[in-house]
């Protein structure tokens, strides 16, 4: 079966610091991955999504970016982290086929920075 | 904007009651999907329907889809204090990789 991890679960950042969120995925292969971002009481905005080995889309201009080193490892990444950077990152996974497939998600990174 | 939107916003119902909460959108779809998110959680899907269905069960949920109004709505029979989460629905897109989601219905089941 198939299984999605990721990590940290809970994460304290200072403004200006670097970040590393990864996500893997075991039991499929060419999945499509992808990124969201939750504010508190909110739906999901989709930051990043990948269809294949570093092959990313970003959907919104941020100091965040994504990358996709193995077929089933997606890592978010920021250079310098903003006091809006805060929130919920969800990652996500699908089988390959577009849009249309439904999405299997991790428990998330809860981010806070400071 | 493309994102759906829910309604209601907030939901709270008695263990037993039924909860309906409804759905709409705005771009040409392939399906329509729900997912359940518990506080603090991933989401966890829980049902598509095609844009050729008009309805689909899956044990308590009931899920039904309009296209002419571009309209779904998701009825959870005898709710649980288990069925307490938000739920929100999806818009699967013809062609394209992203899955556009609602800001979601907060359901509280109370015992």
């Amino acid at each position: 079966s198939q299984t999605i991890h990721q990590w940290p679960a809970t994460l304290v950042q200072p403004v200006g610091s670097p970040l590393s969120l990864e996500c893997t995925v075991e039991g499929t292969s060419n999945p499509n991955l992808y990124w969201y971002r939750q504010a508190a009481g909110r739906g999901l905005q989709l930051l990043f999504y990948s269809v294949g080995i570093g092959q990313i889309s970003s959907e919104v201009p941020q100091n965040l970016s994504a990358s996709r080193p193995q077929d089933r490892q997606f890592i978010l990444s920021s250079k310098k982290l903003l006091l809006s950077d805060s929130g919920f990152y969800l990652c996500a996974w699908s089988i390959s086929g577009g849009g249309n497939q439904p999405q299997h998600f991790g428990d998330g990174t809860r981010l806070s920075i400071l | 904007s493309q994102q759906g939107e829910e309604d209601p916003q907030a939901l709270s119902i008695q263990e037993g009651e039924n909860a309906t909460m409804n759905c709409s959108y705005k771009t040409s779809i392939n399906n329509l999907q729900w997912y359940r998110q518990n506080s603090g959680r991933g989401l966890v899907h829980l049902i598509l329907i095609r844009s050729n269905e008009r309805e689909k069960h899956s044990g308590r949920l009931r899920v039904t889809l309009d296209t002419s109004k571009k309209s779904s709505s998701l009825l959870i029979t005898a709710s649980r204090a288990a069925d307490t989460a938000s739920y929100f629905c999806a818009e699967g897109n013809t062609g394209g990789f992203k899955t556009i989601f609602g800001a979601g219905t907060r359901l509280f089941v109370k015992a």
